[in-house]
């Protein structure tokens, strides 16, 4: 799987957007991009996947740059609750035995008052 | 709840010792992952099973861990001889494969080890 490169940590306001970039400069053509994230003592939790297309869910956006270099996680208002680490993950298509995730060290997202 | 449950939630064990952790996956999802995570370390990846069948160990995966879903549903790790450098915490997921070859992963809230 690609490698990514993500800020360590940034800070929102309460209500603003927050925008989460990533770079996956390697990522293969059939490599989707899939964001995770993190609250203190809990498990990693599902956001978000795309491939090509821009994806949106009741989470979040997801912007992928036209030629797949890059993406950008958009919580359109966050809240004192998004504040966690973010992972940005891009993984081959499921094949059987290419199915685990490989996490780097994310980005710590802090939403503030 | 009907998500990824884990037990114990915390478990403290003297070096030596050894420990068992289960995990219960969402019902109807056939594929279970363990992962570990250090401190201010992402997850990294241990094992996965597909229904009973594992199909893929991490080098991570010493001749001390030991992982089984004897039935396709439950999991439990096992780690013998503990040491301290298995103090960590330990995340179960399950997913089921969705059309189009992609998929999600739920993860379950984690065992955390302390070994003394």
């Amino acid at each position: 799987d690609a490698k990514t490169t993500q800020p360590t940590s940034m800070d929102c306001a309460e209500g603003r957007a927050a925008n989460l970039p990533c770079n996956h400069s390697t990522i293969s053509g059939n490599e989707y991009v899939y964001w995770y994230r993190q609250i203190h003592s809990q498990g990693p939790q599902y956001i978000i996947h795309g491939l090509k297309n821009n994806e949106t869910n009741e989470m979040a956006s997801l912007i992928i740059t036209e030629d797949r270099k890059s993406s950008t996680l958009i919580l359109p208002h966050a809240t004192l609750r998004d504040t966690a680490v973010y992972y940005c993950i891009v993984r081959a298509p499921d094949t059987g035995t290419a199915s685990k995730l490989t996490f780097g060290t994310g980005t710590r997202l802090q939403v503030t008052l | 709840d009907t998500g990824v449950s884990q037990d114990p939630r915390h478990k403290i064990t003297k070096r030596g010792q050894n420990v068992t952790f289960r995990c219960d996956p969402i019902s109807e999802h056939n594929r279970l992952y363990w992962y570990r995570q250090t401190l201010g370390q992402g997850p990294e990846f241990l094992t996965y099973f597909q229904n009973e069948a594992q199909l893929e160990k991490s080098r991570l995966l010493s001749d001390r861990f030991s992982a089984e879903r004897p039935k396709g549903s439950f999991s439990t790790l096992e780690i013998q001889r503990t040491e301290q450098g298995d103090s960590a915490m330990y995340l179960c997921a399950s997913s089921l494969r969705l059309a189009g070859g992609s998929y999600e992963q739920y993860f379950g809230p984690g065992t955390r080890l302390t070994v003394t």
